[in-house]
């Protein structure tokens, strides 16, 4: 199993301003992801965290919005950027061990003022 | 395309009925399945999990489900739900990465 620390819980924030989520794994995992779950909604996959390298972004998701970062296999961030009040979410962590069920952080839940 | 698709966006029961969530998947090769919950204002919590082997998979809570390749499905089961039961629930789909369906709100009645 993997237990996932992420921060903050929740902010308020301005717009036109950024805000950068840590996420912490206890444990090396290959596969980090990142995702936004809007109010009412399912969770929609932003980006695969790599390691070392670019993220991978999914389509209507990009880099300049969303910089993610990967120094190495317990830790990631991301960033929204310029935010807008539409960018409201709950902002999740995951990690995905190989053969096993993801974990998740409790989330980031942002409100853009 | 993966893509995992969950046809009742919400279901009403009453408490003490049986429960039967639809999953639906698209993906080429074995996949990976899970259902997890979601209570109000809750994180993410994992019911249970396909991977191989026996069809009937048993959960947490009194949950179970049935994976059926030849219908591409994944549906979850209990057969008599609790008030606490009500929250919202996915269906996901492991392939290099999870793709989660768009959920189903569970709604009991007492």
């Amino acid at each position: 199993s993997a237990v996932i620390s992420q921060k903050p819980s929740r902010d308020i924030c301005q717009r036109g301003t950024s805000l950068t989520i840590q996420c912490q794994v206890d444990s090396q995992v290959t596969m980090m992801f990142w995702y936004r779950q809007q109010p009412g909604q399912s969770l929609t996959l932003i980006a695969t965290a790599n390691q070392g390298s670019e993220a991978t972004y999914e389509s209507g998701f990009v880099i300049d919005k969303f910089p993610i970062s990967r120094p190495n296999l317990t830790f990631s961030t991301l960033t929204v950027s310029n935010m807008s009040p539409e960018d409201s979410s709950i902002y999740l962590c995951s990690a995905l061990p190989q053969h096993t069920e993801a974990f998740f952080g409790q989330g980031t839940r942002l409100t853009v003022v | 395309a993966q893509s995992v698709t969950q046809p009742d966006i919400h279901i009403t029961v009453s408490e003490g009925a049986s429960l039967e969530l639809r999953c639906n998947y698209s993906y080429g090769a074995t996949p990976y399945l899970f259902w997890y919950v979601q209570s109000p204002g809750q994180g993410l919590q994992l019911l249970l999990k396909y991977f191989s082997g026996d069809t009937l998979v048993q959960g947490i809570k009194g949950f179970e489900a049935e994976f059926k390749r030849s219908q591409s499905s994944f549906n979850l089961r209990k057969p008599s739900v609790h008030w606490s039961d009500a929250a919202e629930y996915f269906c996901a789909l492991n392939t290099d990465k999870l793709i989660f369906g768009t959920g189903t709100r569970l709604q009991v009645f007492p």
